[in-house]
Formats: C-alpha cells, sequence, structure tokens
C-alpha cells in the first residue's frame, strides 16, 4: 500500500531564513509525487509535482523539490520564506497504474513564518 | 474559468439526516475524487470515480454514497450512518495524473 510521512508536525522559521519540510513515500513503482499548499479553509494549491525526468523540479511561489529515489523521499525546499509562505503543507504520492491516479496524503506539516 | 465548484460552502445538519454535498467540474476531467479532511490526519479518500456510472470505495467509504451520473458531477451524500460527519470535504477532479481541488465544503453536525 502506498503512505506518505511528513515526520513533522509543525515547523517555525524566520523570515528570510531557508526552509526544508521533509517528505518520505512508499509506493510498489514509480511515483507521481506532489507538494500542495493550503491556506486556512481553503481547498489546496498545487505547488509542484514529479512525474519522471530532472529530479529537480521548480514550482510555484520559488519552491523547489528534489525526488531522491534510494531515500524514497521528496523534500520542498525554499531558500528564503516570506511571512505569506505561512500554511499548510502536503505531500502526496499516486499513480497512474491500477485504480486510476489515487493520491495519497501525508498528515501535513504547519509552516509558521516569525517577522 | 475552468475549475472545480464545491456547495455549500458551508452546511450544517442534524443527526439522523442525510445531507448532500455538490461538486461540478467543466475541466472535462474524467476522474473524480472525494476526500475528507481531519485536523492532524491529512487527507483521506472516500470515493473515486474513473468514468462515467462507475464508482469505487476509498478508504473511509462507511456511512458516505456518490454517483457519476454525468461526467462533470460528483455529489457526495453523508449519510445518517456516517457517525462522525464533522469535518471539512474536498473534491478533486484529474486527467493525466494530476489532481485539482475545489475549495472545499465544511459540514457541521448540530
Amino acid at each position: 500500500a502506498q503512505s506518505v510521512t511528513q515526520p513533522d508536525i509543525h515547523i517555525t522559521v524566520s523570515e528570510g531564513a531557508s526552509l526544508e519540510l521533509r517528505c518520505n513515500y512508499s509506493y510498489g513503482a514509480t511515483p507521481y509525487l506532489f507538494w500542495y499548499v493550503q491556506s486556512p479553509g481553503q481547498g489546496l494549491q498545487l505547488l509542484l509535482k514529479y512525474f519522471s525526468g530532472d529530479t529537480l523540479v521548480q514550482g510555484i511561489k520559488g519552491f523547489e523539490a528534489e525526488f531522491k529515489r534510494s531515500q524514497s523521499s521528496f523534500n520542498l525546499r525554499k531558500p528564503s520564506v516570506h511571512w505569506s509562505d505561512a500554511a499548510e503543507y502536503f505531500c502526496a504520492v499516486g499513480g497512474i497504474a491500477g485504480g486510476g491516479n489515487k493520491l495519497t496524503f501525508g498528515t501535513g506539516t504547519q509552516l509558521k513564518v516569525e517577522l | 474559468d475552468g475549475g472545480i465548484t464545491q456547495s455549500p460552502k458551508y452546511l450544517f445538519r442534524k443527526e439522523g439526516q442525510n445531507v448532500t454535498l455538490s461538486c461540478e467540474q467543466n475541466l472535462n476531467h474524467d476522474a473524480m475524487y472525494w476526500y475528507r479532511q481531519d485536523p492532524g490526519q491529512g487527507l483521506r479518500l472516500i470515493y473515486y470515480s474513473q468514468i462515467v456510472n462507475d464508482f469505487q470505495k476509498g478508504d473511509i467509504a462507511e456511512g458516505y454514497s456518490v454517483s457519476r451520473e454525468k461526467k462533470e458531477s460528483f455529489p457526495l451524500t453523508v449519510t445518517s450512518a456516517q457517525k462522525n460527519p464533522t469535518a471539512f470535504y474536498l473534491c478533486a477532479s484529474s486527467i493525466g495524473g494530476q489532481p485539482s481541488f475545489g475549495e472545499g465544503s465544511w459540514l457541521t453536525v448540530v
């Protein structure tokens, strides 16, 4: 069964500091990997995705993520955090094979940005 | 504009009542999904549908029902059999492996 682990429930960083949010996954084939961001009471916005190819993917709002197959990881990074980045971030894994693209989500990481 | 519309945004239900959450998409996506979100638990899949007139149970289908009579629509009914329905519900649709999400519906049991 596919699964996602986001080991950090809460993270606090100062504005301007770098950020790394961790994500580890379990999937039986080549995974599709996603990072979503959610503001309170809102839907999910896609930050970036990995399907194949270059393992370093660039997303919106200055985010990037690196797929490391050997570590089953897909960590999200940003070199300089802005106060508006405060939100909850979800990593998800899925694939086309079998029953459609059923995404499995991690439990999320709540990011707080100190001014 | 293309997108996914969920309604209502906020819904209150009395115990023992069934309620239906609407999800409509004009993206021409084949697949549609319903997720439930509870604090600290991420999103859990309730039901999904890959084509019209076909759907499958997800991880937490008990107490819920769906239909897929049209490609654009995938309503979710929360039945009285769902013992703890208070949650945030998200609908999604996808084509080619990348889901897009609606803005969500808050359901509260009073």
